[in-house]
This record gives C-alpha cells, sequence and structure tokens, in this order.
C-alpha cells in the first residue's frame, strides 16, 4: 500500500532532551513537510523540502531541524531549544505539479515531561 | 501576513441537517483553497478543493462555494451525518511559494442523531 509513515504514534521526552520524529513516504512525491498542531490553532507549518537535499523553514522553525537525504524520507528534530514542545506533529508529502493535494500521515504526538 | 480566517470554532448540527463553514483569506495571491476533513487521533485528509477560476464545485453531499471578490470561501454539508463528526480545516496555498498550505483554525462539527 502507498502512503506516508510516521513513528512512534506516541513519543514521551525529558526537558532537555533533542528527539527525531520519523516520517517516510513511498508515494514518489517530491515535496515534503512538517506541520504542528496544537488545539485551537489549526496547522502550522515548520518545515518543508520540495527536492532531496534542500528544505526551507517555515512559519515556526525555531528549535526544530529537518534533513532530507532521501527522497522517501524527511525526518525532525526536536531540539531542547523548543520551548514548548508538547503537541501533536503531521507530516505530509505532495507530487511535483500543479496539483496540490497534500497527503498527511497519521501524526506523532509528542508530551515533554 | 498570509492568514486564513475560519469560523466558527464549534459547530453542533441536527442529523440530516446543513453545516456552513466559512473562511476569509487576505493574500489575492491564492490559487487553490482546499478543505481537509480530521478524526481524533487522524491525520488530516483531503475533502474537497477548489481553484479561483470556478464560483463553486460539489462532490456528493460537499460543496465548496468561492466569492472571490470578496476573497471568501465556504464548506457545506448537506444532509450532514454523524460519521461527518470532525474537525475541518480550510486552506489557502499558491503555485510559486512551493504550495505550502495556510491553514484555518479549524471548525470541530458535531452532527447530533
Amino acid at each position: 500500500d502507498g502512503g506516508i509513515t510516521q513513528s512512534p504514534k506516541y513519543l514521551f521526552r525529558k526537558e532537555g532532551q533533542n528527539v527525531t520524529l520519523s516520517c517516510e513516504q513511498n508515494l514518489n512525491h517530491d515535496a515534503m513537510y512538517w506541520y504542528r498542531q496544537d488545539p485551537g490553532q489549526g496547522l502550522r507549518l515548520i518545515y518543508y523540502s520540495q527536492i532531496v537535499n534542500d528544505f526551507q523553514k517555515g512559519d515556526i522553525a525555531e528549535g526544530y531541524s529537518v534533513s532530507r537525504e532521501k527522497k522517501e524520507s524527511f525526518p525532525l528534530t526536536v531540539t531542547s531549544a523548543q520551548k514548548n514542545p508538547t503537541a501533536f506533529y503531521l507530516c505530509a508529502s505532495k507530487a511535483s505539479g500543479r496539483a496540490d493535494t497534500q497527503y498527511f500521515g497519521p501524526g506523532t504526538r509528542l508530551t515533554v515531561l | 501576513q498570509q492568514q486564513v480566517k475560519q469560523s466558527p470554532q464549534s459547530l453542533i448540527v441536527q442529523k440530516g441537517g446543513i453545516s456552513i463553514i466559512n473562511c476569509a483569506y487576505e493574500n489575492t495571491a491564492f490559487d487553490y483553497f482546499p478543505w481537509y476533513q480530521q478524526f481524533p487521533g487522524k491525520g488530516p485528509a483531503l475533502l474537497i478543493a477548489i481553484r479561483p477560476d470556478v464560483s463553486e464545485k460539489k462532490e456528493g453531499r460537499f460543496t465548496i462555494s468561492f466569492n472571490k471578490s470578496a476573497k471568501q470561501f465556504s464548506l457545506h454539508i448537506m444532509d450532514s451525518q454523524p460519521g461527518d463528526s470532525a474537525t475541518y480545516f480550510c486552506a489557502a496555498s499558491r503555485e510559486t511559494s512551493g504550495s505550502r498550505l495556510t491553514f484555518g483554525e479549524g471548525t470541530q462539527l458535531t452532527v447530533n442523531p
């Protein structure tokens, strides 16, 4: 089955620790995105990548880092510099071209203890 | 700032009724307007989308109405069903921006049986 997988589904972290969230897609999509979702605030863009080895900051990139070494993978690291990391994190991907449908993964819920 | 304002924040409708969710945008360069449906603990899924060259698009019980001059668009759910209970997000993007979506704050729809 084609789709986007995110792991783990739930993640707990102690303050001061970095943590990496996984996102893999087998849709052969060029573009990938990371969003953060908080109650009542919709989805906010953290980082996005339109091609391998290239990525751009979104609206709330501070305290996060990404890499795009492979087309199918776009991991997100939540660093200790992120002051309020507890949230639901969503990864999405999109094919190149005019069709703008972004397909979302199931999400990772990160809780900082 | 490229904002999308969504209302209402929550909506309760009786089974068989019409659900209406409204969005307004500021950036006239936006050229793609999708609606996403999200169930608790899941990633959003594309429901229906429209481009500004048409004023209305219908897919089954779901209709988008688009008013370019007012910079507003809305989602109408006809014959609402309890299974439609979910959070709905409007969004907007422009092709030249890497197709990064700007989301509204979301509407939590409850359809009572």
